[in-house]
C-alpha cells in the first residue's frame, strides 16, 4: 500500500460542477499537508496548505481529518482552466524528514 | 514570481556525455532540496534528497554514481547526469523546502532532458 493514496482519475466534469478529491495517508506521524496543481509538462505549483480547521481560498476548500488520516479538496463552480492534475502532498518527520507525493488525480473540465 | 529557479529549462545531449542541472532558491535559504524525475503521464518520482554540506540521500534504485548531487551552498543544488543514455530522457524537477514557512515545498520550473 502506498503511503499517500489518491482517488484514481480521471474526473470528467462540466463547467460549473463541484468536484471533490480525496487523499489518505498511512503514517500517523505526518505533520503537514498540501495540495499542488500540475499542468501538463509543467512543474507542480502549490495550490493550498491544508489545516485541521479547514481552509478556503475562493472556489477551493481543503479539509484535514487527522483521526481518519484523510485530506480532501473541493472545487466549486469548476472552470475550464481548472483542468490539471491535483497532487496530495504530505510531510512527515519521523524516520528522516520526507515529502511524500500522491500519484495525482487528473481533472478534465469540459464546456 | 518564481522562488525556485531551475536551469536549463531544456537540454539535448549526445549519448555518453554528462549534463548538469542547477536548482536555486531565490528568496530563502534551503538546507534541503529534492530532485525528482517524471516520465510522461506518470507521477513524480523522488530521486534524492540533497542536504547542504553533506552527502545526498538517494532513493532505492537510483544510482548515486550516475546522478551526482552537490549542495554546496544554502541556495544552490546541482544534479549531474553522467554518461547519459536515451533512457535517461525525462523531465527533471527540483524543489526546495522553506523551513520558515511551515516546510512548504516550492518547485523549480523543471528541465527537459533529451538524450540522443
Amino acid at each position: 500500500r502506498k503511503e499517500v493514496e489518491q482517488d484514481p482519475g480521471p474526473f470528467n466534469v462540466p463547467e460549473g460542477a463541484t468536484v471533490a478529491f480525496n487523499c489518505t495517508y498511512s503514517n500517523s506521524a505526518s505533520q503537514s499537508f498540501f495540495w499542488y496543481r500540475q499542468d501538463c509538462r509543467k512543474e507542480p505549483k502549490l495550490l493550498m496548505s491544508v489545516y485541521s480547521s479547514g481552509n478556503e481560498d475562493g472556489r477551493f476548500t481543503a479539509q484535514l481529518n487527522r483521526a481518519s488520516q484523510y485530506i480532501s479538496l473541493l472545487i466549486r463552480d469548476s472552470k475550464l482552466s481548472d483542468s490539471a492534475t491535483y497532487l496530495c502532498v504530505v510531510n512527515r518527520g519521523t524516520g528522516g524528514f520526507k515529502t511524500i507525493f500522491g500519484a495525482g488525480t487528473r481533472l478534465f473540465v469540459k464546456a | 514570481g518564481a522562488v525556485v529557479s531551475q536551469h536549463p529549462s531544456w537540454v539535448i545531449c549526445k549519448s555518453g556525455t554528462s549534463v548538469k542541472i542547477e536548482c536555486r532558491s531565490l528568496d530563502f535559504q534551503a538546507t534541503t532540496m529534492f530532485w525528482y524525475r517524471q516520465f510522461p503521464k506518470q507521477s513524480l518520482m523522488l530521486m534524492a534528497t540533497s542536504n547542504e554540506g553533506s552527502k545526498a540521500t538517494y532513493e532505492q534504485g537510483v544510482e548515486k554514481d550516475k546522478f551526482l548531487i552537490n549542495h554546496a551552498s544554502l541556495t544552490l543544488s546541482t544534479l549531474t547526469v553522467t554518461s547519459a543514455h536515451p533512457e535517461d530522457s525525462s523531465f527533471y524537477i527540483c524543489s526546495a523546502q522553506d523551513r520558515g514557512l511551515g516546510n512548504t515545498i516550492y518547485f523549480g520550473e523543471g528541465s527537459w532532458l533529451t538524450v540522443v
